[in-house]
């Protein structure tokens, strides 16, 4: 167990729909990433937050965004959902912005119909 | 830019040795290292600072070599839990933002 949680677990959207995932980070964490995870790949880095304020964007499109909040959970919002996007989203969080061992939660599974 | 892993697959029996490599073509501050298992999130395993030491415990440890920019993982005496899929994190860090970029993982499978 790491601390880090994630919800929902599951969850299948319509395509065109919106979503919005949640993170709550591990005690003492003010650096939470997101990724994405597609089957039998590694995760690909979406977006950083520190202390509430973007830190860092991978290349996803605009349609995905994220918030932090003043107690370092997070939340990812992803609209006008289409079919490439099911995969697994993951959190991670760290205790600082560089070089801190980061810790993944369980994830959300996202499948797009 | 993504790192590169190899091998992409290994098949070990029990209580053999591998070993995993990643590198990058950047400059790199850290290295992580994760195992993950099929439907399950990666867990972590080991964390290499430029300047650092080679890090292990039990019999998993790693080094990373900053004037080649590679990371090797050893697993020495593998166990059937070390089976999974190893996936190295490297983070170059500069200009305020570090992030981990993932290589596209090894996978580990040991059998009996």
């Amino acid at each position: 167990e790491t601390g880090v949680t994630q919800s929902p677990t599951h969850l299948i959207k319509t395509r065109g729909q919106q979503v919005t995932l949640r993170c709550s980070s591990q005690s003492g964490h003010n650096t939470v990433s997101w990724y994405q995870q597609a089957l039998g790949q590694g995760p690909q880095f979406i977006f950083q937050y520190y202390r509430e304020e973007e830190n860092g964007r991978g290349n996803f499109p605009p349609r995905f965004s994220g918030l932090q909040f003043p107690n370092y959970s997070s939340e990812l919002n992803v609209n006008a959902l289409e079919l490439d996007d099911s995969a697994l989203y993951l959190c991670a969080s760290r205790g600082g912005l560089a070089g801190g061992e980061q810790y993944f939660g369980p994830g959300t599974r996202l499948t797009v119909t | 830019q993504q790192p590169v892993q190899s091998p992409q697959a290994v098949i070990l029996r029990e209580g053999e040795d591998a070993v995993i490599n990643c590198s990058s073509s950047k400059a790199l501050y850290s290295v992580h290292w994760y195992r993950q298992k099929h439907g399950e999130a990666p867990v972590f395993l080991m964390i290499l600072l430029k300047g650092g030491e080679q890090k292990g415990h039990d019999k998993i440890s790693a080094s990373f070599n900053e004037k080649k920019q590679q990371s090797s993982l050893y697993l020495t005496a593998s166990q059937l839990s070390y089976s999974g899929t190893y996936f190295c994190g490297t983070e170059a860090g500069g200009a305020g933002s570090y992030q981990l970029t993932f290589g596209k993982g090894t996978k580990l499978s040991v059998i009996p």
